[in-house]
């Protein structure tokens, strides 16, 4: 079956850090990727998405390449605000049917001044 | 526009009571979904709804049923709370792309 792996965290980072978190995927067919975020309190919104192999989706500083020969969709940024803190959730999704999506388990980033 | 939309936003149950989550979209979506968030397990799918007058079971329906009321309103409904539905459900929609769009959440708690 599909799965998405990242870790759960939490990161720790100092402001102006360089953020990486790893998410790595297995999927029967050609998934698209995405990174979703929550914020305290709040339910997920997509932050970046990429739609075949190669593809970065970029958005609010933060980029991802969608690397198919390591199945992977690693989440970066170069210099991390205290506004960035939240949990970062790496998702795929399989074209057709109603479209399934599945969720890695979260990583929580807190970022401190 | 509102977007997604649920209510309640919190509530506590007793063991055994029922309630019904509402959720409702003004983004003329077809595809609807429930979700549970618990720590450690990110979301999982409770029940999804393609398309208006249609409804399918996800991960861990078990303990919980669905009603597409018309194309706006997905609710979700427990019929005898449990502890372990303890959570935070989140509706989300999709329209004719792939991103999913999530409402607020409702926090639970079955004592």
């Amino acid at each position: 079956g599909n799965s998405v792996t990242q870790m759960e965290g939490p990161v720790t980072l100092s402001e102006e850090a360089f953020l990486t978190i790893n998410c790595t995927y297995t999927a029967t067919g050609y998934p698209s990727l995405f990174w979703y975020v929550q914020y305290p309190g709040e339910g997920l919104q997509l932050l970046l998405k990429a739609t075949k192999a190669d593809d970065k989706g970029s958005n609010k500083g933060f980029e991802a390449t969608y690397r198919k020969e390591t199945t992977s969709f690693h989440l970066e940024k170069g210099s991390v605000q205290v506004s960035d803190s939240a949990v970062y959730f790496c998702a795929l999704s399989l074209a057709g049917g109603y479209q399934k999506v599945t969720f890695g388990i979260g990583t929580k980033l807190q970022v401190i001044p | 526009n509102a977007g997604v939309t649920q209510t309640p936003k919190f509530q506590v149950l007793k063991t055994g009571q029922s309630m019904t989550l509402q959720c409702a979209q003004d983004m003329n979506h077809n595809s609807m979904y429930w979700y549970r968030q618990d720590p450690g397990m990110g979301l999982r799918l409770i029940y999804y709804s393609a398309s208006e007058g249609t409804t399918d079971k996800g991960e861990v329906p078990n303990g919980y049923n669905v009603s597409r009321l018309n194309k706006r309103e997905f609710s979700l409904r427990l019929e005898s709370a449990a502890p372990s539905q303890t959570s935070v459900y989140f509706c989300a929609s999709r329209g004719v792309q792939e991103t999913q769009y999530f409402g607020p959440g409702t926090r639970l708690l079955v004592l």
